[in-house]
């Protein structure tokens, strides 16, 4: 149980472009939703929460408009790269939790955004 | 969440146990150790989590000293398929911070 499905997996756009990736919850209800970008040999960061039915909480330094996060079910988030540059270029994983799991969160297999 | 720190990288023999050290020393009482992994290109695969106790299960047990300053995963038999990037996190809300992680290269 508790499976995440990100998709795609691979995409490559034109700068300029946006690029929507999708991340669901297959077997269970996810309230919260987290989206991480990963950098080559670099660490997950955290880009956002997002809260079904409500607005997503970006961290630090993540701009909310170029970074736009829907949450409009409890199964599906999507996270769509506006304007898309070529240090956009980055591996998205998106995370998923039901309120009152204990194992904590389930991750996606994670998005690689190539932007030429 | 505590800071924690892992080293950045260690070897081990297949077949034998892996013993992977995580330094939380600043960790406070309500925040749990979780430990992920992340194999190449893929998304952090959770292993196993604790509070206080010692925790095991079918991948790994999770070693928490008394007072909770550090703690020890133990993969018990590494495969192959275990080499990836190990992460200690400490966490007491509803986010998860990643550290660097530790590189963890088992070898034939």
């Amino acid at each position: 149980g508790a499976v995440v499905s990100q998709h795609p997996s691979r995409v490559i756009c034109k700068s300029g472009t946006s690029v929507k990736i999708e991340c669901r919850s297959l077997d269970f209800q996810a309230t919260t939703m987290f989206w991480y970008r990963q950098f080559p040999k670099q660490s997950l960061m955290l880009m956002a929460t997002s809260n079904e039915g409500s607005k997503a909480t970006y961290e630090q330094g993540v701009e909310k408009d170029k970074f736009l996060i829907n949450h409009a079910s409890l199964t599906l988030s999507t996270l769509t790269v506006t304007s898309a540059h070529p240090e956009d270029s980055s591996f998205y994983i998106c995370s998923a939790s039901a309120s009152g799991r204990e194992k904590g969160y389930t991750f996606g297999s994670g998005t690689r955004l190539t932007v030429v | 969440d505590a800071k924690t720190t892992q080293p950045p990288s260690m070897d081990c023999a297949e077949g034998r146990a892996a013993n992977l050290p995580c330094n939380h020393s600043t960790i406070s009482g309500n925040e749990y150790v979780y430990w992920y992994r992340q194999i190449h290109s893929q998304g952090p695969q959770y292993i196993i989590h604790g509070l206080k106790n010692n925790e095991t299960n079918e991948m790994a047990s999770l070693i928490i000293t008394e007072d909770r300053k550090s703690s020890t995963l133990i993969l018990p038999h590494a495969t192959l398929r275990d080499t990836a990037v190990y992460y200690c996190i400490a966490r007491n809300d509803y986010k998860l911070s990643f550290g660097a992680g530790t590189t963890v290269t088992v070898r034939a």
